[in-house]
């Protein structure tokens, strides 16, 4: 199985803030890698598919980015709603993994 | 819009068995895979499988091969998953996301596992 190491495991922001949040995976994962929004007893929420891509209704702050086995979520400045979990999901290879989260937490 | 409503919370016994629901809506059921995956606090996130409803189709992840069985009612747009010879390992919340892309997630469903 692919192992997906997300770091950190805890941020401390404030609103204006710019953050990233890192999913290094084990091996090439061909930019197949989602990156999820998840507050409290919610749903997750797709923000960024395939690396880059803007989930359609979410903001232009949050953009993803990488390569290989490197990929990053950057939010470019903070907003109140923003503080929640963040993991992200490789769905290259059989099975799917996903990061251990990212909790986001208000400075 | 895209909606997957899940079933309610349980309480169930070891050794014993449970089955929960994912209700699908706006959009075509039978063309879009249905994953489940569970969530547990210290474990993170882990995927369980996959189902493609238009043909019954499944592949699970070896790890719950076995535990989990994966079945699509194209009647009623729901996909189920059930858990067998549940211990209290498997207590967890288990949610539905749809598509390859798992785009769409449903709310989560807590299954708790205690005599």
């Amino acid at each position: 199985d692919i192992q997906m190491t997300q770091s950190p495991s805890f941020l401390s922001a404030s609103v204006g803030d710019r953050v990233t949040i890192n999913c290094k995976a084990s091996q090439n994962i061909n930019k197949y890698l989602n990156w999820y929004q998840q507050k409290l007893g919610e749903a997750p929420k797709r923000l960024i598919y395939n690396t880059n891509n803007l989930q359609t209704g979410i903001p232009s702050r949050f953009s993803g980015s990488g390569s290989g086995t490197d990929y990053t979520l950057t939010i470019s400045s903070l907003q109140p709603e923003d503080f929640a979990t963040y993991f992200c999901l490789q769905h290259n290879s059989f099975p799917n993994t996903f990061g251990a989260g990212t909790k986001l937490e208000l400075k | 819009q895209v909606q997957l409503q899940q079933s309610g919370t349980e309480l169930v016994k070891p050794a014993s068995s449970v089955k929960i629901s994912c209700k699908a809506s706006g959009y075509t059921f039978t063309s879009n895979y249905m994953h489940w995956i569970r969530q547990q606090p210290g474990n993170g996130l882990e995927w369980i499988g996959w189902i493609y409803p238009g043909n019954g189709n499944t592949k699970y992840n070896q790890k719950f091969d076995g535990k989990a069985t994966l079945t699509a009612d194209k009647s009623s747009s729901t996909a189920y998953m059930q858990l067998s010879s549940l211990t209290s390992e498997d207590s967890a919340v288990y949610f539905c996301a749809r598509s390859r892309q798992l785009d769409y997630w449903g709310q989560g469903v807590m299954v708790t596992v205690s005599s």
